[in-house]
């Protein structure tokens, strides 16, 4: 079955900066790459996806970029602001009925 | 739209006590995920539903764990009996969901459960 692998588990960086978190996937069959965002005391929300026959995407100050030859996937948010401060789970998907894989989680801390 | 309802969002038991945690999923989403969070092994697909039929339970760790659904807008996960070691959040979630996978998935608020 599929396995998705998530670094770093921790980052933080200044307000302003940049922060990459990457995923890397073992399914080849894999075709979908959901990033989900989760604040405290909640339940994780959809953020940014991206399909197979894409190699990047992008919204406002998050992009997603796919490389699917070395089979991992990357999410970039730059000008972070500390209401980015969260825990960013990455995801993959392929032709199991939908079945939703997620990496362990990135606790994003973005400092004033 | 409510999103996904999850209930109790917090649940405290005893060991052996059975628990039921409940989902309402969003009206129209015919699938219906169960995941478990813990720290030590993150989010885990526990069972997926498609149209109120289970579609895999291969993620559900042993036979004190069971999930049903018996109509579109509503799905149960029972422990019984419950161990400390099923201490975590529990997460419903649902999608229009396709058998070709692209499912996006709406995440309800969470129930954590602790066994004492």
């Amino acid at each position: 079955g599929e396995n998705v692998e998530q670094h770093p588990s921790t980052l933080s960086v200044q307000e302003g900066d940049s922060a990459v978190i990457k995923c890397t996937y073992s399914d080849s069959a894999s075709n979908y790459f959901p990033w989900y965002k989760q604040e405290l005391g909640k339940g994780p929300q959809l953020i940014i996806d991206i399909r197979s026959n894409v190699g990047e995407k992008k919204d406002q100050r998050i992009a997603v970029t796919l490389n699917k030859t070395a089979k991992h996937f990357s999410l970039h948010i730059t000008e972070t602001q500390p209401e980015d401060s969260a825990v960013y789970f990455c995801a993959a998907s392929g032709n199991q009925g939908g079945k939703l894989i997620f990496g362990q989680g990135t606790e994003l801390s973005v400092k004033p | 739209d409510a999103g996904v309802i999850q209930s109790p969002r917090h649940e405290v038991t005893e060991m052996g006590q059975e628990v039921t945690l409940r989902c309402k999923p969003i009206s129209g989403h015919n699938s219906l995920f169960w995941y478990r969070q813990t720290m030590m092994r993150g989010l885990e697909l526990l069972i997926y539903f498609n149209n109120n039929v289970p579609i895999d339970d291969s993620g559900m760790p042993e036979d004190r764990f069971s999930a049903k659904m018996p109509n579109a807008s509503f799905s149960t996960l029972k422990i019984q009996p419950s161990e400390p070691r099923d201490s975590a959040v529990y997460f419903c979630a649902s999608s229009k969901g396709r058998a070709s996978g692209a499912n996006v998935l709406t995440f309800g608020a969470g129930s954590r459960l602790t066994v004492l």
